[in-house]
């Protein structure tokens, strides 16, 4: 059974830089032709996928974050990881990590960390 | 890359039937047979119900059904549980290649 976990501070300060890691278990980051992908959810509203990253290391954003976003991948970890800068309270969220198929379904989700952006 | 529409809610009767909406465009709903469902409880992770417009992945109920007609996709749920109350969202491959959700729709089951 697959799982994945997110990790990493649940407050940033406005202008910083959002880094969070996901530890995937149950299974190597490496095999199968899956696309790990970062979620987020502000609270009381919908989901926006933020991109994601095969394990070959090619990468898709999302047009409205892409020049803040960086998604990247450890395989010897078992782990990917996204860098969100130049945060604002806009940013403020639950962030999930999931796994998805080539048709853009998710299979796979981490339960989802908050991270608040504030001074 | 423009949300899908969903309706803000829906809501039936324990053993009613309800179905979802999900209209998108022909870049992404329309074009392709990749619309996923999810279902979100409170505080947890969504939890893919439906994949590829009418599949249903393993420990899902058959009470669950997608289908799909032009630009609109569609999410059933009959028999109609209490548990079920839950916030669902579509989504969809798109012409980028890379998936677009839509708003969420809240169901109630009164």
């Amino acid at each position: 059974q697959v799982q994945l976990q997110e990790s990493g501070p649940g407050l940033v300060k406005p202008s910083q830089t959002l880094s969070l890691t996901c530890t995937v278990s149950g299974g190597s980051i490496s095999s199968g032709s899956y696309y790990w992908s970062w979620i987020r959810q502000p609270a009381g509203k919908g989901l926006e996928w933020i991109g994601r990253i095969y394990t070959s290391g090619s990468t898709n954003y999302n047009p409205s974050l892409k020049s803040r976003v960086t998604i990247s991948v450890d395989t010897s970890k078992n782990q990917f990881s996204l860098k969100l800068s130049s945060v604002t309270a806009a940013d403020t969220a639950v962030y999930y990590c999931a796994r998805g198929l080539k048709t853009s379904s998710f299979d796979y989700w981490g339960q989802g960390t908050l991270v608040t952006v504030s001074s | 890359q423009s949300a899908l529409t969903q309706p803000a809610s829906v809501s039936g009767s324990p053993g009613q039937s309800i179905t979802i909406s999900c209209t998108g465009t022909s870049s992404d709903v329309g074009g392709y047979n990749y619309v996923s469902w999810y279902q979100q409880h409170p505080g947890k992770a969504p939890k893919l119900m439906i994949y590829e417009v009418s599949n249903r992945p393993s420990g899902v109920p058959d009470r669950f059904s997608g289908s799909k007609s032009g630009n609109t996709a569609s999410l059933t749920i009959s028999g109609l549980q209490a548990e079920d109350e839950a916030d669902y969202y579509c989504s969809s491959y798109t012409s980028s290649s890379t998936p677009v959700f839509g708003g969420g729709t809240k169901l109630t089951v009164l």
